[in-house]
């Protein structure tokens, strides 16, 4: 099946740890994204990519790092400088950025502080 | 400030009933607007695309409306479903850089229907 897959479903992290978040697409899809979800808030983009060895920061990139060493994979490592990482972590993509390219969805990776 | 402002921020429906959400916003220029359906806990799927030069786009039971000039969107259900209960979110495209968009999200209006 053709998807972008995300995994764990539900991640505990303790105060002080770095945790990752997996992201794989067999779309073959050039761009990647990890936007993150909080109640009653839109998403917000914390860092995108658009080919492999590349990527940019998004509007709340700080606390986050990523890589895309891959072009199916794009994780994202949610740091202990990030200081309210509880929220819902949505990974996209699509065959390009922008314009009136498609973006399809993971189902998501909900992170929770212990 | 977000750019993509919705309303209501919920609302409930009875099962067969019709319902609209608004959609209004700021983001100047824009590429195209497009509607999104998210199930709890899952990732949104998208239900319409359009361009500022389309009125309105169809999915459906779902039909989206556009006035550019005005700067608002509507999606209207028609005769409902239990698995219309969902989050529904509008987002808009727009230009960032060279060859580059980015998307502005509303914060989604939150549809329940009951049977």
């Amino acid at each position: 099946d053709g998807g972008i897959t995300q995994s764990p479903k539900y991640l505990f992290r303790k105060e002080g740890q770095n945790v990752t978040l997996s992201c794989e697409q067999n779309l073959n899809h050039d761009a990647m994204y990890w936007y993150r979800q909080d109640p009653g808030q839109g998403l917000r983009l914390i860092y995108y990519s658009q080919i492999v060895n590349d990527f940019q920061k998004g509007d709340i990139a700080e606390g986050y790092s990523v890589s895309r060493e891959k072009k199916e994979s794009f994780p994202l490592t949610v740091t202990s400088a990030q200081k309210n990482p509880t929220a819902f972590y949505l990974c996209a993509s699509s065959p390009r950025t922008g314009g009136l390219t498609e973006a399809f969805f993971g189902q998501g990776t909900r992170l929770t502080v212990v | 400030k977000n750019q993509v402002e919705q309303s209501p921020q919920s609302l409930i429906i009875l099962e067969g009933k019709n319902c609209t959400l608004q959609c209004n916003y700021t983001v100047s220029p824009f590429s195209n607007l497009r509607w999104y359906k998210q199930d709890t806990g899952r990732g949104p799927v998208s239900l319409t695309i359009m361009t500022f030069s389309e009125n309105t786009k169809s999915n459906r039971r779902y039909t989206a409306t556009l006035d550019a000039d005005t700067k608002q969107s509507s999606l209207h259900i028609t005769a409902s479903q239990l698995s219309d209960s969902a989050s529904y979110i509008c987002v808009v495209s727009f230009p960032h850089r060279a060859n580059d968009y980015k998307l502005s999200f509303g914060a989604g209006t939150t549809v329940t229907v009951r049977a």
